[in-house]
C-alpha cells in the first residue's frame, strides 16, 4: 500500500524558516494537502492542492510538491505555529495521511 | 461555512458495532458536488481515513477497514453516519467527520469512542 513519510519532529527558532517534508512515490504527480493540529483540537486545513493556502491562513505558510517530495514551509515561524502537521494525498481511490510531524518552536 | 458535529455512544463493547452520526449545519448535505468523510485518530497517534460518501450515496472506503465499514447518508436529516462492526480495542480513537472527499475542510470537533472488553 502507498505510504507518505514525514519526519517525526522538526525544531525551529522563532523567526526562522521551518520546512516539513512529506515523501511518497511519484508524489509530485498527486495533489497534496497539509493540516495543522494543535493539542486537543481538530485538524485544520492549511494548504490544499500542493500550494493553495486556505483563506485565513497566514501568508507565512506555503507549499510545494515535486518529484517524490512535498514540502510545507513556514517562513518567520511564530510560537503559535507549534503543532502537529499532517500531509495527505488521494491515491488509488483512497486517502492516505502521513504519520505527522511535531513542530517545536524553541 | 458549514459546521459538523459528531454524536453517538462513547463506549462500545468489544465485538459489537460502533455507530456514529455527523450532523451538518449551515448548508445542505445534498447541495452541489459534495463528499462527506470519516477520519479517526487513536490517542497519541496519527490520522487514519475511514471512508467517504458522495451526496448521491456512492462510497469509498479504506481498504484496511472496508470489510467492517458502512457509511450512509440521510439527506432529510442533513446527516451522514458511520457503522464499524466487530470492534476491538484497536478501534478506540477520536472519530472525526469532515466536509470533503479529498480535501477535508472543515472538521467536526471529534468524539472519543472507547472499546471495552
Amino acid at each position: 500500500s502507498y505510504e507518505l513519510s514525514q519526519p517525526p519532529s522538526v525544531s525551529v527558532s522563532p523567526g526562522q524558516t521551518a520546512s516539513i517534508t512529506c515523501s511518497g512515490e511519484e508524489l509530485g504527480s498527486r495533489y497534496v494537502c497539509w493540516y495543522q493540529q494543535k493539542p486537543g483540537q481538530s485538524p485544520l486545513l492549511v494548504i490544499s492542492q500542493d500550494t493553495m493556502r486556505r483563506s485565513g491562513v497566514p501568508e507565512r505558510f506555503s507549499g510545494s510538491n515535486s518529484g517524490n517530495t512535498a514540502t510545507l514551509t513556514i517562513s518567520g515561524t511564530q510560537d503559535v505555529d507549534e503543532a502537529d502537521y499532517y500531509c495527505q494525498a488521494w491515491v488509488s481511490n483512497a486517502v492516505v495521511f502521513g504519520g505527522g510531524t511535531k513542530l517545536t518552536v524553541l | 461555512q458549514v459546521q459538523l458535529q459528531e454524536s453517538g455512544p462513547t463506549l462500545v463493547k468489544s465485538s459489537q458495532t460502533l455507530s456514529l452520526t455527523c450532523t451538518v449545519s449551515g448548508g445542505s448535505i445534498s447541495s452541489g458536488n459534495y463528499y462527506w468523510s470519516w477520519i479517526r485518530q487513536p490517542a497519541g497517534e496519527g490520522l487514519e481515513w475511514i471512508g467517504r460518501i458522495y451526496s448521491s450515496g456512492s462510497t469509498n472506503y479504506n481498504p484496511s477497514l472496508k470489510s467492517r465499514v458502512t457509511i450512509s447518508i440521510d439527506t432529510s436529516k442533513n446527516q451522514f453516519s458511520l457503522e464499524l462492526t466487530s470492534v476491538t480495542a484497536a478501534d478506540t480513537a477520536v472519530y472525526y467527520c469532515a466536509s470533503g472527499g479529498t480535501i477535508f475542510d472543515p472538521w467536526g470537533q471529534g468524539t472519543l469512542v472507547t472499546v471495552s472488553s
